[in-house]
């Protein structure tokens, strides 16, 4: 059974750019959560998806945004790049988001803003 | 708003011995589930054990089981035998029983020295 898989594993862009990160869930899966891990703010949530529907948001501006397609895969998009949106990026995928049921990382999207 | 707190930045152990990592939470909720994440230095996040908060009896996985202490808000994780692989930051995480979101503390690196 495959696993989450977040594409690309690496990215660099420069300040003031636009950025899309993607995330496929692991099949029959129809939660996705995205957080950004820095070492300065830890893991911070930023959304969640359910069945193409943002269920939930975190304390974001509105620079981060994502959708979820009828596949369930998801991508996220940080408009106006600041350097310090530079992060670790996670998505976690489960069966119906609720925390009976267990949650998948993917590897990451390592994200360099220069 | 939850907090989780891991008052333990680096942690070290001898192989085969047994160490404890330290988690508190603040929350209002009385219905909730609590997790132990382990990220290696691969990145990939995954789940140690979940405790469920209705559930007095404290959560084991083969080497690894907390010390659900509900009225002091306190889960700590003990790890047995420790092992070489068992090397990773360990993240102490807080979830809403439907949301599709956690909170996480700020982690804790453990090495397990040979």
């Amino acid at each position: 059974k495959a696993g989450v898989t977040q594409t690309p594993r690496y990215l660099i862009k420069t300040r003031g750019q636009q950025v899309t990160l993607s995330c496929s869930p692991i099949s029959g899966h129809r939660s996705v959560s995205w957080y950004q891990q820095t070492p300065g703010q830890g893991l911070q949530f930023l959304f969640e998806y359910f069945s193409e529907t943002q269920r939930n948001k975190g304390n974001f501006p509105g620079r981060f945004s994502g959708r979820q397609f009828s596949n369930s895969r998801s991508e996220m998009n940080v408009s106006t790049l600041e350097l310090g949106d530079s992060a670790l990026y996670l998505c976690a995928s489960s069966m119906t988001g609720g925390m009976n049921t267990e949650a998948f990382f993917g590897q990451g999207t390592r994200l360099t803003v220069v | 708003a939850q907090t989780v707190t891991q008052s333990q930045p680096e942690m070290s152990v001898q192989e085969a011995e047994t160490v404890t990592l330290s988690c508190t939470y603040d929350t209002s909720e009385s219905n909730y589930y609590l997790f132990w994440y382990k990220q290696p230095p691969s990145r990939q996040m995954i789940l140690v054990i979940r405790q469920e908060a209705y559930k007095q009896q404290n959560a084991t996985e083969n080497r690894f089981s907390v010390n659900f202490q509900k009225a002091a808000k306190s889960f700590s994780l003990k790890i047995s035998d420790s092992q070489l692989g068992d090397t990773a930051m360990y993240f102490c995480a807080f979830g809403n029983t439907n949301a599709g979101k956690s909170t996480f503390g700020d982690g804790t690196t453990l090495t397990v020295k040979p």
